[in-house]
């Protein structure tokens, strides 16, 4: 069936580093690669996501960017703060847009 | 505020009682979806609605039974819970489908012993 996998599981960096996580995806029809943050004790929430058509999408210091040839995609956090200690989870819908396959989502923890 | 509200938020029951865990969404969105977190394995798509009376399978479907006939409330029904069905559930709306962000509810945390 369709997969989304993701890596790494946990990451651990040092507060003002980069982090990035990373996802590649089976379906070549998936065109929506959203990724959400869960911090502990709440819903997941959409903080970045991006459309086929875009190779790269920016948000201050978010960004992700997506290779369809290779079927991946990746989330970036640069000057990482003690906020971002979180889980984070990627996704790729299904051809019919009715489903979203999920990553099984990787803990970043910031140290001070 | 817009939000989407689950009930109850902890629940501990024994095997076989049903039960039912509710979901409503005050933002007038089409698309509503349950999805189960279990650790090391993200969240999984139990069933969703594209709109009232229209619902569907996810990936994990057996064991549970939604209904949609108002588009504010999606509920969800354990007819007969089992130990495997412990898990953290949440209920998502998005404007239209899963090509739109979804807006997550707080969860709810079930232990069926």
């Amino acid at each position: 069936g369709e997969n989304v996998e993701q890596h790494p599981p946990t990451l651990s960096v040092q507060e003002g580093d980069s982090a990035v996580i990373k996802c590649t995806y089976s379906d070549s029809a998936s065109n929506y690669f959203p990724w959400y943050k869960q911090e502990l004790g709440k819903g997941p929430q959409l903080i970045i996501d991006i459309r086929s058509n875009v190779g790269e999408k920016k948000d201050q210091r978010i960004a992700v960017t997506l290779n369809k040839t290779a079927k991946h995609f990746s989330l970036h956090i640069t000057e990482t703060q003690p906020e971002d200690s979180a889980v984070y989870f990627c996704a790729a819908n299904m051809d019919s847009n009715y489903q979203l396959i999920w990553g099984a989502g990787t803990k970043l923890i910031i140290k001070p | 505020e817009a939000q989407v509200t689950q009930n109850p938020r902890y629940l501990i029951t024994v095997t076989g009682k049903k039960l039912t865990v509710t979901c409503s969404q005050n933002m007038n969105h089409e698309y509503m979806s349950w999805y189960r977190q279990d650790p090391g394995l993200g969240l999984r798509q139990i069933y969703y609605s594209m709109n009232v009376e229209v619902t569907d399978k996810g990936d994990v479907p057996e064991g549970y039974k939604v209904s949609r006939k108002e588009k504010r409330n999606f509920p969800l029904i354990l007819e007969s819970p089992s130990p495997n069905q412990t898990s953290l559930y949440f209920c998502a709306s998005s404007p239209w489908d899963t090509g739109s962000e979804q807006y997550f509810g707080p969860g709810t945390r079930l232990t069926v012993t």
